[in-house]
C-alpha cells in the first residue's frame, strides 16, 4: 500500500491565491522530504529539500518566497504556492527516503490548475 | 551523480518479457542503479535497485554489466498495466545529496495486446 500520501490530489484556484499541499509519510518517519514539479510531457524536476527542524533548501531557479516549505513534524511536510499564477499550474510530487532501506517513496502527486 | 541514457520509447507484446536498457558509462564505484516507473498521472513507483550484482524482486530483474557501464531492467511477463515511463537513475546513497534523485526523460514502454 501507499507509504506516502498527498493532499489534495488536485486543486483549481484563482490567480493570486495561495494553495497548500500536504505530504505525509504514513508508516515511517522522514527527517527529509523532497518536492518535485512536473510539467506536461516533461520529466520530474526537483524543487526543494524539506528538512525537519531547519529551513528548506531550494534548487537553483526556484523562488523560496513563492514556494514556502514547512516540515512541521517527522511525518508531514507542506508546500504552499503563494500568489499562484497560471504558469504555476503543474503536477507537484513529494517523496521521502526511508532510512535504512535505501529506497525513496513518492506520493501520488497533486495537480494544480491556476485560472 | 552520473548521467544515464535510455531509448525514448519501446514496445512490448503482452505476456512477453520487456527488456529496458540503460547506459551509465560514467558511473562511479559508490553509485547505485535505481529504476522507477511512472504510470500516467501518478507519482513514480520504486521498482528495483542494485550496485553491481544482479537483483531480482517480485516486480522485475536488474542485470548490471560487469563494468557497470550499463544495465537492463527486465519485466518477465509484461502486462498492459506495465505501460509507463521507466526511469533509470544513478544515485549515490548516503551523503549530503541523499534522496536527491535526478530524473532524465526515461523510456516510454507501451505494452500492447
Amino acid at each position: 500500500g501507499a507509504v506516502v500520501s498527498q493532499h489534495p490530489s488536485w486543486v483549481i484556484c484563482k490567480s493570486g491565491t495561495s494553495v497548500k499541499i500536504e505530504c505525509r509519510s504514513l508508516d515511517f518517519q522522514a527527517t527529509t522530504m523532497f518536492w518535485y514539479r512536473q510539467f506536461p510531457k516533461q520529466s520530474l524536476m526537483l524543487m526543494a529539500t524539506s528538512n525537519e527542524g531547519s529551513k528548506a533548501t531550494y534548487e537553483q531557479g526556484v523562488e523560496k518566497d513563492k514556494f514556502l516549505i514547512n516540515h512541521a513534524s517527522l511525518t508531514l511536510s507542506t508546500l504552499t504556492v503563494t500568489s499562484a499564477h497560471p504558469e504555476d499550474s503543474s503536477f507537484y510530487i513529494c517523496s521521502a527516503p526511508r532510512t535504512g532501506m535505501e529506497t525513496q517513496y513518492f506520493g501520488p502527486g497533486t495537480r494544480l490548475l491556476v485560472l | 551523480d552520473a548521467k544515464t541514457t535510455q531509448p525514448p520509447s519501446m514496445d512490448c507484446a503482452e505476456g512477453r518479457a520487456a527488456n529496458l536498457p540503460c547506459n551509465h558509462s560514467t558511473i562511479s564505484g559508490n553509485e547505485y542503479v535505481y529504476w522507477y516507473r511512472q504510470i500516467h498521472s501518478q507519482g513514480p513507483q520504486y521498482i528495483i535497485h542494485g550496485l553491481k550484482n544482479n537483483e531480482t524482486n517480485e516486480m522485475a530483474s536488474l542485470i548490471i554489466t560487469e563494468d557497470r557501464k550499463s544495465s537492463t531492467l527486465i519485466l518477465p511477463h509484461a502486462t498492459l498495466r506495465d505501460t509507463a515511463v521507466y526511469y533509470c537513475i544513478v544515485f549515490r546513497a548516503g551523503g549530503t545529496s541523499y534522496g536527491k534523485l535526478t530524473f532524465g526523460q526515461g523510456t516510454i514502454l507501451t505494452v500492447h495486446p
